[in-house]
């Protein structure tokens, strides 16, 4: 089985709101992922989680906020949006870092902020 | 850093027929190679990878090739159907420490009926 769930599917959310968005995976696997996608664009890397601890962060805005709970949960929280930060997130899932490790995406998440 | 360039930005064939979809990349440590079929509305789906050390890997009507010393991989879809129709990205990582990986701009393939 390989399959990263996120929830929610859809998400509309104003300027000012405070939301969250949460991916899980039970393939056992050490590294999780957040992804943002535009449209017609391939994903652009936002964090990497390695064995709960975060491992890189590709310079993003600190109103995205990750958090690992646990290895086989990763939540993205999002405060004080921008409309340029509506997209598709993605989270995906690895066994470890580094290339020898294939990725695992899941359906993402469709973010609209109004 | 790495950087993934990937051909055509479109691809229309006829059902049945054959699509190739080339990548060049400039880093000469990646290794890894992956494949990503995204269907509209969906994650992206892990199709085939390939890893420095073979020079072609095949599972049913998909192949993927490789030639390290021109640094470039291909993606090769044989009697190509309908459900094949979506965006395909490559991508490129070494293999080791945390690297990520490095997309290709993606192709458009659409199937023609």
């Amino acid at each position: 089985d390989t399959e990263v769930t996120q929830t929610p599917k859809h998400l509309v959310m104003g300027m000012t709101n405070k939301k969250s968005l949460k991916c899980e995976q039970h393939m056992g696997h050490r590294a999780m992922y957040w992804y943002k996608q535009k449209a017609k664009k391939p994903p652009e890397l936002m964090f990497v989680y390695s064995y709960e601890k975060l491992s890189i962060n590709e310079s993003v805005p600190s109103r995205f906020s990750p958090e690992c709970p646990n290895s086989s949960l990763l939540n993205l929280h999002l405060h004080a949006l921008q409309p340029e930060d509506s997209a598709l997130y993605l989270c995906a899932s690895s066994r470890g870092t580094g290339g020898m490790y294939e990725q695992y995406f899941g359906p993402g998440t469709r973010l609209t902020v109004t | 850093g790495e950087n993934v360039e990937q051909h055509p930005s479109t691809l229309s064939v006829q059902e049945g027929d054959s699509a190739v979809i080339k990548c060049t990349y400039s880093d000469s440590a990646s290794n890894y190679f992956p494949w990503y079929k995204q269907e509209l509305g969906k994650g992206p789906q892990l199709i085939i990878d390939i890893r420095s050390n073979v020079g072609e890997k095949k599972d049913q009507r998909i192949a993927v090739t490789l030639n390290k010393t021109a640094k470039h991989f291909s993606l090769h879809i044989t009697e190509t159907q309908p459900e094949d129709s979506a965006v395909y990205f490559c991508a490129a990582s070494p293999n080791f420490g945390n690297e990520k990986l490095t997309f290709g701009t993606g192709t458009r393939l659409t199937i023609i009926p």
